[in-house]
């Protein structure tokens, strides 16, 4: 069965540096998001993504947050200049129609 | 405001018992209801879903979920637990007619098997 996948699956940063998680969605799939689960906490919505351009994103997705598609395989999040309170496991999904929700296993981003 | 509810923060059955895992919801129309699995240091994988039809919904590994509407609740269901069952479980809601990206997830039942 196709699946959604996420490199690296942990990355260590230290705070104000940059990082870019990547996820290849799954090829016939047409809507992509990112959703962040802190540790304990629940899983948090961050941005729906289709037809290049961004559908919707959460108060959380601030101007440190992008996405980008940049080869019609890969999805990607970049945080530009990482905080302590990003640390949390970042999940990307697809979907073929905005329904349900195929996850990747996660990358868990850790800010020191 | 709407939320998702599971009551039970953590569960321990016997291998071989049966379990259910509590899940309440609350929006005006009937949401689109999700089961997640998330197994230690792996990602969510869809359990089951319901979107219309059938309030008994069969997914797989074994598990089963039952949508009442005038309990606003969808309870997960297993005759008979393994020990390879032992996760964390998520509830997840999509109010009607909303897109995924509006979707909701409980804070998670974690199930620990005892042998």
């Amino acid at each position: 069965e196709p699946e959604v996948t996420q490199t690296p699956s942990h990355q260590v940063t230290q705070m104000g540096q940059e990082v870019i998680l990547r996820c290849v969605p799954i090829s016939n799939h047409l809507y992509f998001y990112w959703y962040r689960q802190i540790l304990g906490q629940k899983v948090e919505f961050l941005v729906s993504f289709y037809n290049n351009e961004i559908s919707e994103k959460s108060e959380i997705f601030d101007d440190q947050f992008s996405v980008e598609r940049p080869d019609g395989s890969n999805f990607t999040l970049k945080i530009r200049s990482t905080k302590l309170e990003d640390s949390a496991m970042y999940f990307c999904a697809s979907s073929p129609d905005n329904s349900p929700l195929h996850f990747g296993n996660g990358t868990r981003l850790t800010v020191t | 405001a709407q939320s998702v509810t599971q009551p039970d923060i953590h569960i321990t059955v016997s291998e071989g018992a049966s379990l259910e895992l509590r899940c309440n919801y609350s929006y005006g129309a009937t949401p689109y209801l999700f089961w997640y699995v998330q197994s230690p240091g792996q990602g969510l994988q869809l359990l089951l879903k319901y979107f219309s039809g059938d309030t008994l919904v069969q997914g797989i590994k074994g598990f089963e979920a039952e949508f009442k509407r005038s309990q606003s609740s969808f309870n997960l269901r297993k005759p008979s637990v393994h020990w390879s069952d032992a996760a964390e479980y998520f509830c997840a809601v999509v109010p009607g007619y909303s897109s995924a990206s509006k979707i909701i997830f409980g804070s998670g039942t974690r199930l620990s098997i005892r042998p």
